[in-house]
């Protein structure tokens, strides 16, 4: 069984650009969140979406925002990028019957 | 007070050594109770899960769960160099969506 996708692996953008980062859940999950992991810092949650809904976000501005698509994988997009937004970005997902998250490789933003 | 509170470490323990991380919650209603390994740079992994107070053995690894004390551990038998990375202990509240707290997490070093 495939795990959860994330692309790119990395991305390099300058201060008030737009960065898409993308996420593809485990088959059968329809449960996906994004993390922002700053460096050195522990895992900060961002959103929750399922079955196509945004269904929870954390203490992140409105820039940051984003969707899910009928086959369940997901999309994160941070509009006006600052400097502090350089981090890993996780995205996990959960099968509905569970609780159990499963992470993807990430996506190292860089805001230069 | 967090709500998942974990010794940031680093907890530097000898090569066959039994290692012990500790992760305190605030929330009673806590349900389900998770153990990460993340490697420096990369995403978290998923090593154990436990839901009912006592202990679960999955090979070298423990979990210990005991509601009353709000406690859960991770006990690591046979440490062995790869095993040094950060763990980050993860608690459902029982809240909405299955959503996940996360402790700041432990290192650990296991020395040869």
């Amino acid at each position: 069984e495939a795990g959860v996708t994330q692309s790119p692996t990395h991305l390099i953008k300058t201060r008030g650009q737009q960065a898409t980062l993308r996420c593809s859940p485990i088959s059968g999950h329809t449960s996906v969140y994004w993390y922002q992991q700053a460096l050195g810092l522990g895992l900060q949650f961002l959103l929750w979406y399922d079955e196509g809904e945004e269904r929870n976000r954390g203490n992140f501005p409105p820039r940051f925002s984003g969707r899910q698509f009928p086959n369940y994988s997901s999309e994160l997009n941070v509009n006006a990028l600052e400097l502090e937004d350089s981090a890993l970005y996780l995205c996990a997902s959960r099968r509905s019957s569970t609780d159990t998250q499963y992470f993807g490789p990430g996506t190292r933003l860089t805001v230069l | 007070q967090k709500e998942v509170e974990q010794n940031s470490g680093p907890l530097s323990v000898p090569e066959g050594a039994i290692a012990s991380l500790n992760c305190t919650y605030s929330d009673r209603g806590s349900q389900s109770f998770f153990w990460y390994r993340q490697y420096s740079g990369k995403s978290p992994e998923l090593i154990m899960f436990i839901y009912s107070n006592g202990d679960k053995e999955d090979g070298r690894f423990t979990a210990q769960l005991n509601k009353a004390s709000q406690y859960v551990s991770l006990l690591i038998r046979d440490s062995q160099p790869s095993d040094s990375a950060t763990y980050l202990c993860a608690v459902n509240r029982g809240n909405a969506g299955n959503m996940l707290t996360f402790g700041g997490g432990t290192r650990l070093m296991v020395k040869p």
